[in-house]
């Protein structure tokens, strides 16, 4: 099965400083590559996803993300951070011929503080 | 519009004891999927049901099961409860069943077993 690693458990960083937060999947062939962001004690929202086309994606909030196939990594950046967009991250994959399943990371906490 | 609600928003159970999540899907939306978040970790898949019928299971014992009724909403079913499955219960729906429409995720269930 299709996995994802996300390679820091925690991020902190200052309020306006950019942020990267890395994501690499084990798969070679076709993926679909996700990444949601999970508020305190609520629900996952989608960021943004890619499934095919161009390797930059844009998505919610300001954030976009760049698929890599030859270092399979799909790595979630931000060019200005605010106090608001302390969560947790987390990457996701899906093979395209299953179709159904999401397989998630264990997580990444951003902490933005001033 | 409502979003994904889950009920109760609390629970706690015994060991050995069977317990019923429920999960109403956004109007409109024909497939629930069902994950399990253990603290610190991300969400693992347990079941996706689309148009009253189960399209896939993840790797979870024969003690949990899951229905989807005739309006669409969900039950999540798991017995003999084991310390192991306290965590939070996620439900997501989407209009179909394939992983590229986008899944829209309820707050949660979160199940503590003593």
């Amino acid at each position: 099965a299709q996995s994802v690693t996300q390679l820091d458990s925690q991020v902190p960083v200052f309020e306006e400083a950019p942020v990267e937060l890395r994501c690499n999947y084990s798969s070679s062939v076709s993926v679909y590559l996700f990444w949601y962001v999970q508020y305190p004690n609520q629900g996952l929202q989608l960021l943004l996803k890619y499934l095919s086309g161009s390797t930059l994606v844009k998505g919610i909030n300001g954030f976009e993300a760049e698929f890599n196939k030859s270092q399979t990594s799909f790595h979630l950046r931000k060019p200005s951070v605010h106090i608001s967009d302390t969560a947790e991250y987390f990457c996701a994959v899906s093979d395209p011929n299953s179709g159904y399943a999401l397989n998630f990371g264990k997580g990444t906490s951003l902490l933005v503080t001033p | 519009d409502a979003g994904v609600t889950q009920s109760p928003t609390h629970l706690i159970k015994t060991r050995g004891q069977q317990v019923t999540l429920r999960c109403s899907p956004i109007s409109g939306h024909k497939s629930v999927s069902w994950y399990q978040q253990v603290l610190g970790q991300g969400p693992q898949f347990i079941f996706q049901y689309y148009e009253k019928e189960e399209r896939g299971r993840g790797n979870f014992p024969d003690r949990f099961s899951a229905r989807q009724f005739p309006n669409y909403s969900s039950e999540l079913n798991v017995n003999a409860l084991l310390l192991g499955d306290s965590a939070l219960y996620l439900c997501a729906s989407s209009l179909s069943g394939q992983i590229t429409y986008e899944q829209y995720f309820g707050p949660g269930t979160r199940l503590t077993v003593t």
